[in-house]
């Protein structure tokens, strides 16, 4: 079974563009996660959906990120513009119960 | 509010046992979880325990929970140096619904 697979894996872009990161969760998992793990910290939560509903966006800084999830399944978050301190890795994750399973990461470097 | 504390960093020796603690605050977590996540990797779900649990065996994981005191631990048997990673705990908090990342600790193994 394919796991949670995320793309691009690194993505490099000067500031004040844009960049989206694509995540497609383990079929059938109904929560999707997006979270950042800034250097040498944990994930930190930013959005999570229960299948097409954003359920908790409170960590989202809305002024630049969105994210969607219109058909339930696959999601994309999207910064625009992409500010220096956005540099990150963006980790999407997916559960159907109580184990929520990680994909590899985009690493974002905003130069 | 939610809190995960970690320590940063334990060596231990090959064929020696690692013992990695947590400590959080929410008295509401429901799961408790181990994730290893090695260099340009996402997390690895190792392993997570009910908050009604004490203990929890895997192999040559073993997962202590002290509720009272809110302290997880998590101890790797005859450590190897593939086992060599950052380690984190996260609680899955009952009254937000979400899960909380430690700031991860660095175990590393030296024959």
């Amino acid at each position: 079974e394919a796991g949670v697979v995320q793309s691009p894996r690194y993505k490099i872009i000067e500031k004040k563009q844009p960049v989206a990161f694509w995540c497609n969760p383990i079929s059938g998992h109904n929560t999707l996660y997006w979270y950042r793990q800034n250097l040498g910290q944990g994930p930190e939560l930013l959005i999570r959906y229960e299948n097409e509903e954003a359920v908790d966006d409170s960590q989202l800084p809305k002024d630049r990120f969105s994210a969607e999830r219109l058909k339930g399944v696959d999601s994309t978050l999207k910064i625009q513009p992409a500010e220096l301190g956005d540099s990150a890795v963006y980790l999407c994750a997916s559960s159907l119960n109580t184990e929520a399973f990680f994909g590899q990461g985009t690493r974002l470097t905003v130069v | 509010g939610e809190d995960v504390e970690q320590s940063l960093f334990l060596s231990v020796r090959e064929g020696d046992s690692s013992v990695i603690n947590c400590t959080y605050t929410d008295s509401s977590s429901t799961y408790l979880y181990w994730y290893k996540q090695e260099p340009g990797a996402g997390l690895q779900l190792l392993t997570y325990i009910f908050s009604n649990m004490d203990m929890k065996q895997d192999q040559r994981l073993t997962v202590l929970l002290n509720k009272k005191d809110k302290h997880l631990s998590l101890r790797i048997a005859d450590t190897q140096t593939g086992d060599s990673a950052i380690y984190f705990c996260a609680e899955l908090s009952y009254n937000t619904d979400k899960l909380i990342f430690g700031t991860g600790t660095r175990l590393q193994v030296f024959p």
